[in-house]
């Protein structure tokens, strides 16, 4: 079956810090990967999405970017965070095709100082 | 581009009574999709629709696809305390799901 594991779970970093988060999928070969971010109590922002290793779409400008090194590891990152990019920050995966259910990873909790 | 309103964006209901939550489409769907979010935790995929005019049951819960498929409704009969949570629709487009904002669910015992 398959599964996807995202890490960390929680994170504290100082405003200009840089980040990273990982998520790997298992049991599946060239799935779509996506990254969203959620604000305490609202929805879902899809920050990027990838069909393919090293291709990635931007959903939303701003001081995040997403690389796809291999098939199944979706890595977002920024080299300088702020304030507003605390949140709960999800990935997700799905067989190929646009419209097809998405399983998600159980999340990273991010709060900036 | 599309956009998928969902309503009631709250709902609190006693334990035993009925709950409906709805999501329209500005444009026609390939598919709808529902998801649950517990609290604390991450979506999990419930259902999906295809078909216009589908109807699936899941126990107590009721989904609905439009007719022109640009709306679809979940329906949770004899609210329990483990429905909890919010509830997302959304909406299969070209590249990308579009997700609705979510109705959030409590009950009370």
């Amino acid at each position: 079956s398959q599964t996807i594991h995202q890490w960390p779970a929680t994170l504290v970093q100082p405003v200009g810090s840089p980040l990273s988060l990982e998520c790997t999928v298992e049991g599946t070969s060239n799935p779509n990967l996506y990254w969203y971010r959620q604000a305490a109590g609202r929805g879902l922002q899809l920050l990027f999405y990838s069909v393919g290793i090293g291709q990635i779409s931007s959903e939303v400008p701003q001081n995040l970017s997403a690389s796809r090194p291999q098939d199944r590891q979706f890595i977002l990152s920024s080299k300088k965070l702020l304030l507003s990019d605390s949140g709960f920050y999800l990935c997700a995966w799905s067989v190929l095709g646009g419209d097809q259910p998405q399983h998600f990873g159980d999340g990273t909790r991010l709060s900036i100082l | 581009g599309q956009q998928v309103m969902q309503i009631p964006q709250y709902q609190h209901v006693q334990e035993g009574e009925d709950f409906t939550t709805y999501c329209n489409s500005s444009t026609t769907l390939s598919n709808i999709q529902w998801y649950k979010q517990r609290p604390g935790g991450h979506p999990v995929f419930l259902i999906q629709l295809v078909k216009s005019g589908e109807v699936k049951k899941q126990k107590r819960l009721t989904f609905q696809f439009g007719e022109a498929k640009k709306n679809s409704s979940l329906h949770i009969t004899a609210t329990q305390t483990t429905d909890v949570g919010t509830y997302f629709c959304a909406g299969g487009g070209y590249s990308t799901l579009t997700f609705g904002k979510g109705t959030m669910l409590l009950v009370s015992p």
